[in-house]
Formats: C-alpha cells, structure tokens, sequence
C-alpha cells in the first residue's frame, strides 16, 4: 500500500492565525480526503479531494475555514483558518488504495 | 446514513487473557468494515479489513473479527493480548473502498494490566 507523509507533525499556533497542512502520498492516487480528530473523540470526515476538481466538504465544514487543495495526484494540502483554540486536533490525510484504505501520521494542531 | 458504533469506551483486561471489541454498525447495503489501532501520538494502522467472501477475518498482530450480518456486528478478537496492545481501537464503516468516506465508531480505549 502506499506511504503517506504530512507536515509539520505538530504545531503550536496563535489564535486567529492560519495553518497549512501538506499530505504527500508515495504513489498516484485518485481520491485524498481529510479527517479531524478532536481530543478524545473518534475520527470526522472534513472533505473529499480529487485532482482537478473542488474539494467536495462534508456537513458542518466549510471551504472557507477548511480551503483545501489537490494540485496532482500525490499531494494535498489543508488550511486551517483563522484559527480558535475549538481548532485544536490531529488532522489527518488520507487515501484509498484497491481494497485498502491508509492514513498519515497526523498533525497535532493546538491553538493558544 | 452509515453509522458505527462502540458500546465500549474504555475496557482492561490482564496481559494473556483473551480480547473482545464490539462494534455494530447500520449501513443501507453490503457493508465494508475495518478496524484500526492508534497508539499513542500515533497515526492509524489497519489491522483487518471484511469486503465479501469468508465472515472471519484475519489481520496483523494476531487479531481476527467476524462479520455478522444478522446482527449487524463486526467484533474483533485477539486470544492472547500482549501490553503492547495498549491502544485505541476504532472500527469503521464505508460504501466502497474507493468512496474513502468511512465513518469511524468513537473508539475504545484498551488498558492492558501486567
């Protein structure tokens, strides 16, 4: 299955400043989306992302906080907009393979 | 709407002593149903995965899960738990892999006692 790296892995960041997660994957891939992890809580889907069209966002996410883009077919990237301390979670990437679904490591987002 | 659920948040059992995770889910069509692990500061790691065929399930780390479709359950057993199995435990649903739009149960914890 495919490898797939993000950065930073962490980051401490200022309230009502912006952050940009980058998702690289090893190998080609159709689909990337993006999940949330709050504290202590499960895994929330944020948005779909294909190459070559607009990131289609789930309930309760928008593009204007959460704008995403899919340059080509290995990379991603996440903006996290001005920022609240509520922004404070693991953002991860992610893709699908033939039968297979795979993740990042994560980024470890808190807000100050 | 697809949903997963984890009766369990939090469960301990002693190191040896045999493991049992539940999962149910509610899903409109044939589900494909996985389980992951995430140790601390760790990202997710597949252990299993069902799509058809055979309802018992192998994956990594000598942990298996069976699908019930009658009782729309997806529980994961191990025989023998080890302390490295210390972790959260998350099972999720999806459509089709290609879809990527699982949804994930809220996990349980797994405290793992010497």
């Amino acid at each position: 299955s495919a490898v797939i790296s993000q950065k930073p892995s962490r980051d401490i960041c200022q309230r009502g400043t912006s952050l940009t997660i980058q998702c690289q994957v090893d190998s080609q891939v159709t689909m990337m989306f993006w999940y949330r992890q709050q504290p202590g809580q499960s895994l929330t889907l944020i948005a779909t992302a294909n190459q070559g069209s607009e990131a289609t966002y789930e309930s309760g996410f928008v593009i204007d906080k959460f704008p995403i883009s899919r340059p080509n077919l290995t990379f991603s990237t996440l903006t996290v907009s001005n920022m609240s301390p509520e922004d404070s979670s693991i953002y991860l990437c992610g893709s699908t393979d033939y039968n297979e679904q795979f993740f990042g490591p994560g980024t470890r987002l808190t807000v100050l | 709407a697809q949903s997963v659920t984890q009766p369990d948040i939090h469960i301990t059992v002693s190191e040896g002593a045999s493991l049992e995770l539940r999962c149910n889910y509610s899903y409109g069509a044939t589900p494909y149903l996985f389980w992951y692990v995430q140790s601390p500061g760790q990202g997710l790691q597949l252990l299993l995965k069902y799509f058809s065929g055979d309802t018992l399930v192998q994956g990594i780390k000598g942990f298996e899960a069976e699908f019930k479709r009658s009782q729309s359950s997806f529980n994961l057993r191990k025989p023998s738990v080890h302390w490295s199995d210390a972790a959260e435990y998350f099972c999720a649903v999806g459509g089709t892999t290609n879809a990527g739009k699982s949804t994930f149960g809220d996990g349980t914890t797994l405290t793992v006692k010497p």
